[in-house]
């Protein structure tokens, strides 16, 4: 129940094009979905988050799209660049007790071709 | 400091061996938090530390690890008597009191040979 399932594991995408990642929990206590980005040799940084409260959630290029009944949520990268290759994870947590630290998702790996 | 900062980037040590991992936290920063990143994994939770609190240990995976968090400030992972399995990059993230925005270090990579 403290699982959070990514797909797809990795993702080739044409410059310009969209890309698209999902993923899916079971624990309905959890109420945070972050996005992070990881280049090569670094740690992973916050790309955009949401709560459950709200379907969508936009910043610049990404996007997150939540559905709440169908505890899913997803990240799109509009216009894609090839500076957007990187490791995409998603993650989830709640507020207290054993959700109160971020549950990772396993990563898509993104290159997108110029 | 601006960053969460961590050391040493790269520790090759032999199997049996004793390994300690620092970590410095975003001064500030209440909560402290270890992951491990084995290759084409995602990030598994170790340890999560929260102010004065008894720390969450529910990810450590086995008892030759080990954390502990000075002053509310560094973290230390110390690992014993390594073996090849715990070869991973060893992530320490910190975040606000109640702010889920965490921000990690770099990583420190341990390779055991």
């Amino acid at each position: 129940q403290q699982q959070v399932k990514q797909s797809p594991q990795s993702l080739i995408v044409q410059k310009g094009g969209i890309s698209i990642i999902n993923c899916a929990y079971e624990n309905t206590a959890f109420d945070y979905f972050p996005w992070y980005q990881q280049f090569p040799g670094k740690g992973p940084a916050l790309l955009i988050a949401i709560r459950p409260d709200v379907s969508e959630k936009k910043e610049g290029r990404f996007t997150i799209s939540f559905n709440k009944s169908a505890k899913q949520f997803s990240l799109h990268i509009m216009d894609s660049q090839p500076g957007d290759s990187a490791t995409y994870f998603c993650a989830a947590s709640g507020y207290g007790g054993a959700t109160n630290k971020l549950i990772f998702g396993t990563g898509t790996l993104l290159a997108v071709q110029p | 400091g601006a960053g969460v900062s961590q050391s040493p980037s790269n520790k090759v040590t032999e199997k049996g061996k004793d390994v300690e991992l620092r970590c410095d936290p975003i001064s500030g920063h209440t909560a402290l938090y270890w992951y491990r990143q084995s290759l084409g994994q995602g990030l598994e939770f170790l340890i999560y530390f929260q102010g004065n609190s008894a720390p969450d240990k529910s990810g450590l995976p086995s008892d030759r690890f080990s954390a502990e968090r000075t002053g509310g400030s560094v973290s230390t992972l110390t690992i014993q008597r390594t073996q090849q399995e715990d070869s991973a990059v060893y992530l320490c993230a910190s975040s606000l009191q109640g702010n889920y925005g965490y921000t990690f270090g770099s990583g420190t990579r341990l390779t055991v040979v």
